[in-house]
């Protein structure tokens, strides 16, 4: 049964404080992925990762970094928690795409909603 | 950027009705896709489209490619209250890194 896990289901932090979020998949997937979803905006994409130490900005980067030390790890950073940061964080991971167009299923964690005060 | 215009952003039925929302962009897709999301849970996937024109069930569940690549609809049938939850349409970006991107949900509530 494939597995993606988040490390918090809820988190409250203060304004300016470093935050980390966890996310660890169990299925050997390359590419992983982290989004951030709000009422009437869908899920938009904060970075993603095709593989180990590798990283790419998705559409809403700006005051977030991540890391990818380890295949089956992935992890968001705020460097300095903001309110407009409250938010439900989702985890999700996929196999490498084949050569050309292709599809695989991106499998997601449960979230961790996040409150900046 | 690209976007997927989702609607109805919710609905309110009965149980047993039916059920159809869509999806649109001004962008051409090679995939779409449906996810559901429970409360407390992440989005879990429904059904994937892989051709225009594509028309492809999952149980009460039915879901179509629109034929110019640029929609998809999601129809459920006789709506039973696990039904309940946001559904997101998703369509795969055809160059580059081939990410997703998602519709604004649509939040369905049913009354038993």
């Amino acid at each position: 049964d494939v597995k993606v896990t988040q490390s918090s289901r809820y988190l409250v932090k203060r304004t300016g404080e470093k935050v980390f979020l966890e996310c660890v998949q169990d299925m050997d997937h390359e590419n992983m992925f982290w989004y951030r979803q709000d009422p009437g905006l869908g899920l938009r994409l904060i970075y993603f990762s095709y593989d180990v130490k590798m990283k790419e900005k998705g559409d809403i980067p700006e005051g977030y970094s991540v890391s990818r030390e380890k295949k089956e790890r992935f992890s968001l950073i705020l460097e300095s928690a903001s309110t407009n940061q409250t938010s439900m964080y989702l985890c999700a991971s996929r196999r490498r795409l084949a050569g050309g167009p292709s599809y695989n299923e991106q499998f997601f964690g449960p979230g961790t909603r996040l409150t900046v005060l | 950027g690209q976007q997927l215009n989702q609607s109805p952003q919710s609905m309110f039925i009965q149980e047993g009705e039916d059920v159809s929302m869509n999806c649109t962009s001004s962008s051409i897709f090679n995939t779409w896709l449906w996810y559901k999301q429970e409360p407390g849970e992440g989005p879990v996937l429904l059904i994937a489209l892989y051709k225009a024109g594509e028309l492809t069930s999952n149980g009460r569940l039915t879901a179509q490619f629109g034929i110019t690549r640029k929609d998809s609809f999601l129809n459920i049938s006789a709506s039973i209250p696990s039904d309940v939850g946001i559904y997101f349409c998703a369509a795969q970006t055809i160059q580059g890194a081939q990410k997703l991107v998602f519709g604004q949900g649509t939040r369905l509530t049913i009354n038993p």
